[in-house]
């Protein structure tokens, strides 16, 4: 069974369209993190929900909302997509907030996100 | 500030061989963990080793071990024994109260 699971796994679309990619785990984790990875591989956090509650929101443009249904899903909303929007977007889950334990976090496959 | 420093943008390393990894931090707290992840071409992250840093001993699981220097602020990844599926991008990752990621190593594994 996949842990923590993204859908879609690519994604090609139009700028100014909006989408959703949405993330599940099965792993009964309190906290749920997007994190965005750019052309040169660098990994910045976007957002952490724990138990509905937004945590983090590290200076994210307001076109990107997070939705939390409950604790097993974090749906990445992305409104009015723009070409700087191309990366590969991450979907994360941890058991604690602070995640200093050998559980660390255990990441979705990512979305491969093209705006054209 | 950056809080995880990796140094070595890409490596080569003959298959069989074994190969350093190096990472720096920078904190202030007491309590924090440090951590490895793979990532291959295919792109998934994959968790390989944790450190805590109240751990005295240096981690270790199969293959991969974490060279732990706490007065150095340094957490070097050791693997052991290249082989052609370790070629990926490794990532040295930070928890203290927040998660922070290095800006990677591309391994590549030479036959």
């Amino acid at each position: 069974d996949t842990a923590v699971s993204q859908t879609p796994k690519y994604l090609v679309t139009q700028m100014g369209n909006d989408k959703s990619i949405k993330c599940e785990q099965n792993l009964g984790h309190d906290t749920m993190y997007w994190y965005k990875q750019d052309s040169k591989k660098f990994l910045k956090i976007m957002f952490s929900y724990n138990n509905k509650e937004l945590i983090i929101n590290e200076t994210v443009p307001n076109r990107f909302s997070p939705k939390s249904p409950d604790k097993a899903h974090l749906n990445l909303h992305i409104n009015s997509l723009e070409l700087g929007d191309s990366a590969v977007y991450f979907c994360a889950s941890s058991q604690v907030l602070e995640p200093r334990s050998a559980y660390g976090y255990t990441f979705g496959s990512g979305t491969r996100l093209t705006v054209v | 500030a950056q809080k995880i420093t990796q140094t070595q943008p890409g490596m080569f390393v003959q298959e069989k061989e074994a190969v350093t990894l190096d990472c720096t931090y920078d904190t202030s707290d007491q309590s924090y963990g440090l951590f490895w992840y793979k990532q291959p071409s295919s792109g998934e992250m994959i968790f390989l080793i944790y450190q805590g840093s109240y751990d005295e001993q240096n981690a270790t699981e199969g293959r991969y071990s974490l060279n732990f220097q706490k007065a150095r602020k340094s957490a070097n990844l050791v693997i052991s024994a290249s082989q052609l599926g370790d070629s990926a991008m490794y990532f040295c990752a930070m928890s203290n109260n927040q998660f922070y990621f290095g800006t990677g190593t591309s391994l590549t594994v030479i036959p």
